[in-house]
């Protein structure tokens, strides 16, 4: 396995800017998830692909993020307009259809300033 | 809902002593357990995990046994190296929505030489 990649690692960005992330997950992995970590804190779900389905969103992601995984490969994850309440950590993790432990990637450290 | 539990942190140790960071769920069913481990601005590594009852997880002298009677999930390490230092996630798959990861507020463990 060559793991889970994402792509940036850090991102600053200035308030009411428009951000996106990239996640690739281990090749033969359908299930990818994305979740979001803030300081002293467990990650917490955003949202879930089975292939190129977004089959689950949380409540904590607002109508200003948007996820895709086209082609059920690689998937992005755009937040419009950020605001200092996002500032974050965002982790992409995937599995196999057989079990259930995911895989992480290294994350993608957002600061909105 | 599925919950995880862990105690308060920060675990201070000096290098060879023995660790135990507690763990304790709520979940409908008998769930998948995992222990995940953070590095200072790195994403989560799967450390172990155990699958049903009475199941040892172990990986890198760290070890875990799922009881069932308890609901716990305790890490245990018999001696503890400096480069163990880290934050300690345990975590479990929810029975629904297509098994994402709920997971406690995380451990840091700092063991000095």
């Amino acid at each position: 396995d060559t793991g889970v990649s994402q792509d940036p690692r850090h991102k600053i960005t200035k308030r009411g800017q428009n951000v996106t992330f990239r996640c690739d997950p281990i090749s033969e992995h359908n299930r990818l998830y994305w979740y979001r970590q803030t300081l002293g804190q467990g990650p917490e779900f955003l949202t879930y692909f089975q292939n190129e389905a977004q089959l689950e969103k949380s409540r904590l992601l607002s109508d200003r993020f948007s996820a895709e995984r086209p082609k059920g490969s690689f998937s992005t994850l755009e937040i419009q307009r950020t605001e200092q309440g996002d500032s974050a950590m965002y982790l992409c993790a995937s599995r196999r259809d057989t079990t259930y432990e995911q895989y992480f990637g290294p994350g993608t450290r957002l600061t909105v300033t | 809902g599925d919950s995880v539990t862990q105690m308060e942190g920060p675990v201070t140790l000096s290098e060879e002593a023995f660790l135990t960071i507690n763990c304790t769920y709520t979940a409908t069913g008998y769930p998948s357990l995992f222990w995940y481990v953070q590095y200072p601005g790195e994403g989560l590594q799967l450390l172990l995990k155990a699958t049903k009852a009475d199941d040892k997880g172990s990986n890198k002298g760290f070890e875990a046994t799922y009881r069932k009677e308890t609901t716990s999930f305790h890490l245990e390490k018999g001696s503890v190296q400096v480069s163990d230092s880290a934050v300690y996630f345990c975590a479990l798959p929810m029975n629904t929505g297509f098994q994402k990861l709920v997971f406690g507020t995380g451990t840091r463990l700092l063991v000095s030489p």
